[in-house]
């Protein structure tokens, strides 16, 4: 049972077009974290939700915005994207605050084109 | 600035041989590392962690040990089997109760039957 979901799996976008991308989770997990993965490369964190208090990175552009309206789902928008941003985006979840990070579950991802 | 390193990009070992990955830290502070696993079409799921209270941390075929004065951790597969193909992902975080870890680029193993 699929326990972490991501939608779409593949998203093609226009250079500048907006795009949302959709994260949910069934184990009611407090923690919930969107990765970008270029290709080759470490899953770099963006940024990441403790229940509803929002944690940026200090790196993560400000074209990339973030929504948890309720424990199950989380978003991704990107509100210009670039060719830059073309990438696998990871979505992954962390029962709570004094949990081991062996607990952190992912999805399976987004795959971004940018045309 | 890589925090996490994973200088081999592929590494291929014959079925029943051992797989040594390797993986290299830069951040003192780290103290707790984590091997991920991801198939094609997947997310990573978790394989193995150490803290940095101890050199040597064992789960049936997989082992991982830690070097912390050379800054360096391994995962030792052993008997490698074609179902261990994958990309393996070194993660380290400053402590285990913490909500951020860095990753490193990846490993990808090819088990050769």
């Amino acid at each position: 049972d699929a326990m972490v979901i991501q939608n779409p799996r593949y998203q093609v976008t226009q250079f500048g077009k907006p795009v949302t991308l959709s994260c949910s989770q069934t184990l009611n997990h407090n923690v919930m974290y969107w990765y970008q993965q270029k290709s080759s490369q470490a899953p770099k964190l963006l940024f990441h939700y403790y229940d509803k208090d929002f944690n940026n990175e200090a790196d993560t552009p400000d074209n990339f915005q973030s929504r948890r309206p309720n424990t199950s789902f989380c978003f991704l928008d990107i509100r210009s994207p670039g060719l830059g941003d073309a990438a696998m985006y990871l979505c992954a979840t962390l029962a709570g605050a004094g949990t081991l990070k062996d607990e952190q579950f992912f999805g399976p991802g987004t795959r971004l084109t940018v045309l | 600035d890589q925090q996490v390193k994973q200088n081999s990009p592929s590494l291929s070992v014959q079925e029943g041989r051992i797989s040594i990955l390797n993986c290299d830290y830069t951040n003192s502070m780290f103290d707790y590392f984590l091997w991920y696993k991801k198939y094609p079409a997947e997310g990573p799921t978790f394989l193995i962690s150490i803290s940095s209270i101890k050199d040597k941390n064992e789960d049936g075929r997989f082992t991982v040990f830690l070097n912390k004065s050379a800054k360096h951790l391994s995962l030792h597969i052993v008997p490698s089997q074609p179902g261990d193909s994958a990309v393996y992902f070194c993660a380290a975080s400053p402590d285990n109760y913490g909500q951020n870890f860095v990753f490193g680029p990846g490993t990808r193993l090819s088990v050769l039957p």
